[in-house]
């Protein structure tokens, strides 16, 4: 089975661009997750979507969105960027509802200038 | 919500001893604890994790212990080697109806050769 691939996997923006990040999950994974990662917070949950349904989201500014396909494929969009938006951006899926365990992909390094 | 700390944050051990990390968590509904563990440039990978009907869980070198009492959880790997060296998260996760997995500060392994 393929693992959780995100794409792209390394990006430049300029401040008040947008950018939106892509996460193919495991086939037949339902649930998917948003993390960053920065050296100074670590990791920290963004947003889960579930069947196409957001359930639960972190305490993100609402410049942070995502969303979930009816394939189970994810993006998640981050307008007006900043530059301490620049991180790791982690995307995991899980293959069941809650409880259970997740995989993450490589992730997409974002850097904004 | 839940809240996860991680000690030590930096961990060095010489090869073939043993290195313990250890985890408390603050929700005394989570019911499913797993580590992960993340080399450079990569995302993090699941190396073992434990639910909370269970005290203890091997997988060769690696042990996870839990103490439901004392909500705490540690990580054991005996013998350890040069490639064992990278960053170590805990997770704690509720029995809430989503993947909201939060995540220890990290503990930075190094073994010397």
């Amino acid at each position: 089975k393929a693992g959780v691939t995100q794409t792209p996997r390394y990006l430049i923006k300029t401040r008040g661009q947008q950018v939106t990040l892509s996460c193919s999950p495991i086939s037949g994974h339902r649930s998917v997750s948003w993390y960053q990662q920065t050296p100074g917070q670590g990791l920290q949950f963004l947003f889960e979507y579930f069947s196409e349904t957001q359930r639960n989201k972190g305490n993100f500014p609402g410049r942070f969105s995502g969303r979930q396909f009816s394939n189970s494929r994810s993006e998640m969009n981050v307008s007006t960027l900043e530059l301490g938006d620049s991180a790791l951006y982690l995307c995991a899926s899980g293959d069941t509802p809650s409880g259970n365990t997740i995989y993450f992909g490589e992730g997409s390094w974002l850097t904004v200038v | 919500g839940e809240n996860v700390e991680q000690h030590p944050s930096t961990l060095s051990v010489q090869e073939g001893d043993s290195a313990v990390i250890k985890c408390t968590y603050s929700d005394s509904a989570s019911n499913y604890f797993p580590w992960y563990k993340q080399e450079l440039g990569k995302g993090p990978q699941l190396i073992i994790d434990i639910r909370s009907n269970v005290g203890e869980k091997k997988d060769q070198r690696i042990a996870v212990t839990l103490n439901k009492t004392a909500k705490h959880f540690s990580l054991h790997i005996t013998e350890t080697q040069p490639e064992d060296s990278a960053v170590y998260f805990c997770a704690a996760l509720g029995p809430y109806n989503n993947n909201d997995m939060r995540f220890g500060a990290g503990t930075r392994l190094t073994v010397k050769p």
